[in-house]
């Protein structure tokens, strides 16, 4: 079973920030949090991970609480093309274990 | 650097066939997943292959087996079809063993009547 639990299903304004939430209270030390997304019918996509600190690349932020516990996946500025499934997934050394993920709707 | 392709892109099969599905791993990546995508059931993996070697496996029946070859492109195969088994079939490489990142296909929609 998925280790993580997010929200069914979010919207958002394009232009504006999209924070998407994940807990993953059952977290172990040595195990990274990783967001894919998958746009209709397409394949899965990587955006980014984090073992303890926050990272940024060219597409996301991801911030991590100190305790690990939760997460955000934060899109600085969303766009139509945005609109995908988000999945949160935690793991390491073993298969990517996906749940049910938090389906985003970016509207002008 | 080309993406990971799936071959064939879509396929339709009766109750009882075999079908084998393959993948091409992103040049000079060494590991292969697969994974069963369904409305119902959600991404659900199946096996992940380094070198060669089938390293982990998910829960789903011997019907489902893979096997990589020295060039690391994949195949799986699911014998006996099943009705169960219409699917989008995505494979997934990466440079090294999970947790490294992985980057999927397009994936295989297979469709069994």
């Amino acid at each position: 079973d998925a280790k993580t639990t997010q929200p069914t299903s979010m919207d958002c304004a394009e232009g504006r920030a999209a924070n998407l939430p994940c807990n993953h209270s059952t977290i172990s030390g040595n195990e990274y949090v990783y967001w894919y997304r998958q746009i209709h019918s397409q394949g899965p996509q990587y955006i980014i991970h984090g073992l303890k600190n926050n990272e940024t690349n060219e597409m996301a932020s991801l911030i991590i609480t100190e305790d690990r516990k939760s997460s955000t996946l934060i899109l600085p500025h969303a766009t139509l093309r945005d609109t995908a499934v988000y999945y949160c997934i935690v793991g390491s050394g073993t298969a990517l274990i996906f749940g049910k993920g938090t389906t985003l709707s970016v509207s002008s | 650097k080309a993406g990971v392709t799936q071959t064939p892109r879509y396929l339709i099969k009766t109750r009882g066939q075999q079908v084998t599905l393959s993948c091409s791993p992103i040049s000079g990546h060494r590991s292969v997943s697969w994974y069963q995508q369904t409305p119902g059931q959600g991404l659900q993996f199946l096996f992940e292959y380094f070198s060669e070697t089938q390293r982990n496996k998910g829960n789903f029946p011997g019907r489902f087996s893979g096997r990589q070859f020295s060039n690391s492109r994949s195949e799986m195969n699911v014998s006996t079809l099943e009705l169960g088994d219409s699917a989008l079939y995505l494979c997934a490489s990466s440079l090294e063993v999970l947790p490294d990142t992985q980057y999927f296909g397009p994936g295989t929609r297979l469709t069994v009547l």
